[in-house]
């Protein structure tokens, strides 16, 4: 079945700096990426996603990047802001015996320095 | 639509005591997912429905655990008798596809064995 890695579990970055975030996947089949970003004590939400048909995706200060080659996407925040510290996962549709389903990162929590 | 409502919001037991997690998934999704997290373990998928009916339960961690769907508005995961190692935060997820759409997910609960 599908194994997604994220790297790092941990990054702290100074205000204003970047932050990259990135995940490798196992399955080629897999076709569709999404990230999702966690406070604490609040539920995973979705703050972007990325389809197997293009290489790169861009929201206003957030970016994801795929190469399906290598079979990695990485998430790409720019101008970081303190409200950007939560965890973040990464994730992959991947298939299985069973059919398609979603397979997580491990997380990475990002801790923006005032 | 209210989105993902899970109840309770908190729970704790004592250990050996049977436990039941309730989720209403949002309107006209096809698809529910429960998910266990944990620091140790992250988003771990136990199981999804598809139209009620159960798809992928290879994630369910032993036979103490199950989960049931009876009709599109409600579900339902269960374990009997629980353990201290249970402890973690169980969300529930739905979406209208598995494919290339967003996962939405509730508030969860924090389950807390003693």
């Amino acid at each position: 079945g599908e194994n997604v890695e994220q790297h790092p579990s941990t990054l702290s970055v100074q205000e204003g700096d970047s932050a990259v975030i990135k995940c490798t996947y196992s399955d080629s089949a897999s076709n569709y990426f999404p990230w999702y970003k966690q406070e604490l004590g609040k539920r995973p939400q979705l703050i972007i996603d990325i389809r197997s048909n293009v290489g790169e995706k861009k929201d206003q200060r957030i970016a994801v990047t795929l190469n399906k080659t290598a079979k990695h996407f990485s998430l790409h925040i720019t101008e970081t802001q303190p409200e950007d510290s939560a965890v973040y996962f990464c994730a992959s549709l991947g298939q299985d015996n069973y059919g398609q389903n979603f397979v997580f990162g491990p997380g990475t929590r990002l801790s923006v320095l005032p | 639509d209210a989105g993902v409502i899970q109840s309770p919001r908190h729970e704790v037991t004592e250990m050996g005591q049977e436990v039941t997690l309730r989720c209403k998934p949002i309107s006209g999704h096809d698809y529910l997912f429960w998910y266990r997290q944990t620091m140790m373990r992250g988003l771990e998928l136990l199981i999804y429905f598809n139209n009620n009916v159960p798809i992928d339960d290879s994630g369910m961690p032993e036979d103490r655990f199950s989960a049931k769907m009876p009709n599109a508005s409600f579900s339902t995961l269960k374990i009997q008798p629980s353990e201290p190692r249970d402890s973690a935060v169980y969300f529930c997820a739905s979406s209208w596809d598995i494919a290339n759409t967003e996962a939405f997910f509730g508030q969860g609960t924090r389950l807390t064995v003693v």
